[in-house]
């Protein structure tokens, strides 16, 4: 089944600066790669994903970059901000015996420090 | 759109006492997944629905635990008996198709005292 690891587990960065988190994935099926943000209390929001069809994507400060050979994306976050204060979670697909559902990372815990 | 709706946003039950999680998919959605998070963890996937169907439970407890997404109605997610070590919190999400585009409700925090 699929198997997705993240990291760090906690980044703690300064305004302003830039962060990054990694996962990796082990199903090479897998096709299709999205990041949620989840705020104190809330449910965990889709913040951008993406397609095994292309290397990266871009949505102002966020980016999402995908090396399926080396079977890792990553979210990069660009100029910080304090709101951008949360946990974030990769997630892959698996699909298994005609069912697919999203296997989630353990999160990040991310602190702008302003 | 008022985005998918889980009801109640708190519950408290006493050990032995039922449990019942209700979700509202997001207009137009037909699947249905329910997760569980504990304090500090990630994601645990429980169970995927349609409508009047269960897709896969291979993440859902075998004794206790129990969903279902009619025809009419949000889905529920029952649990029976409940013990301390259910609580947790309980998302659902929504999809228009199969993992594209998970929509997550708020969640349901189930302690139990």
């Amino acid at each position: 089944g699929e198997n997705v690891e993240q990291h760090p587990s906690t980044l703690s960065v300064q305004e302003g600066d830039s962060a990054v988190i990694k996962c990796t994935y082990s199903d090479s099926a897998s096709n299709y790669f999205p990041w949620y943000k989840q705020e104190l209390g809330k449910g965990p929001q889709l913040i951008i994903d993406i397609r095994s069809n292309v290397g990266e994507k871009k949505d102002q400060r966020i980016a999402v970059t995908l090396n399926k050979t080396a079977k890792h994306f990553s979210l990069h976050i660009t100029e910080t901000q304090p709101e951008d204060s949360a946990v974030y979670f990769c997630a892959a697909p698996l699909t298994q015996g005609g069912s697919e559902k999203l296997v989630f990372g353990k999160g990040t815990k991310l602190t702008v420090n302003p | 759109n008022a985005g998918v709706m889980q009801n109640p946003r708190h519950l408290v039950r006493r050990r032995g006492q039922e449990a019942r999680l209700r979700c509202s998919p997001m207009k137009g959605h037909s699947h249905v997944y329910w997760y569980r998070q504990l304090p500090e963890e990630g994601l645990k996937f429980m169970v995927y629905l349609q409508k009047e169907n269960i897709i896969d439970e291979s993440g859902m407890p075998k004794e206790r635990f129990s969903a279902e997404f009619p025809k009419e109605g949000p889905s529920i997610l029952r649990i029976q008996q409940v013990v301390r070590g259910d609580s947790a919190a309980y998302f659902c999400a929504s999809s228009l198709t199969v993992s594209y585009g998970y929509t997550f409700g708020s969640g349901t925090r189930l302690t139990v005292v």
